[in-house]
């Protein structure tokens, strides 16, 4: 069973960086079919997605055109782990942050690709 | 980039009713790359139906998709109290940015 386990500070102050942790069990984040999402959820923008990263022989790196300036996901193999950072915030960063694995249900991309296991969520709110 | 428009907003409905919720693109997708994700109050989503059709491991047969094109629907027959939630559609498509729908509340009566 895939669990992902978030971490991180909850309060965060304008200007400075947003950091999150996901702890994989049950899967590798080097894994070959795998791929790691970092997504988030307000009341003004619904769910948007920000982010992922994945290897395939190599590390990819994708971003959200919206954030793509101040965003930056990371890899720690030896822990199994992968991290957010999001650069100079401002309120309206505020939003339940998610991370989520995103696979081939079944095995196969024919049978549909989907976020199929998720953190529990993680409330970050930036303000002073 | 494909927006995905949800309606109704809200469902008021009560046990044992079938329940209908629309998903329309804006522009014709593939199938294979439109989800469904349930959100209870304080939960995470948690993915219902993948390929349009096809219900995740541990679904509920009342929980059914279906569409093509631009126009997808995710019906819940004989509703049940536990259906309370935020329903959403997603296309997760080859590439990001994968979008997701406004989502529809579905409120048992």
């Amino acid at each position: 069973q895939v669990q992902l386990q978030q971490s991180g500070p909850g309060l965060v102050k304008p200007s400075q960086t947003l950091s999150l942790n996901c702890a994989i069990s049950g899967d590798s984040v080097s894994s070959n079919s795998a791929v790691w999402n970092w997504i988030r959820q307000s009341p003004s923008r619904g769910l948007q997605w920000l982010g992922r990263t994945y290897y395939r022989s190599k590390w990819y790196y994708e971003y959200a055109v919206s954030v793509k300036s101040r965003i930056i996901i990371s890899v720690d193999t030896s822990k199994n782990q992968f991290y957010l950072q999001l650069n100079s915030v401002t309120p309206d960063d505020t939003a339940v942050y998610y991370c989520a694995r995103g696979y081939c249900i079944g095995g196969s991309c024919a049978s549909g690709p989907a976020f199929d296991y998720w953190g529990q969520g993680a409330l970050v709110t930036v303000s002073s | 980039e494909i927006v995905l428009t949800q309606s109704p907003g809200t469902l008021s409905l009560s046990p044992g009713e079938r329940a209908t919720l629309s998903c329309r693109a804006s522009q014709s997708i593939s199938s294979i790359y439109l989800v469904w994700y349930q959100q209870k109050p304080g939960q995470a989503p948690r993915l219902l139906i993948h390929a349009a059709s096809s219900r995740a491991t541990g679904i509920p047969d009342r929980f059914s998709g279906s569409g093509s094109g631009t126009d997808f629907t995710l019906t819940i027959s004989r509703l049940e109290p536990e259906d309370l939630a935020v329903y959403y559609c997603q296309h997760y498509g080859t590439s990001p940015p994968y979008t997701f729908g406004q989502g529809t509340k579905l409120e048992i009566k």
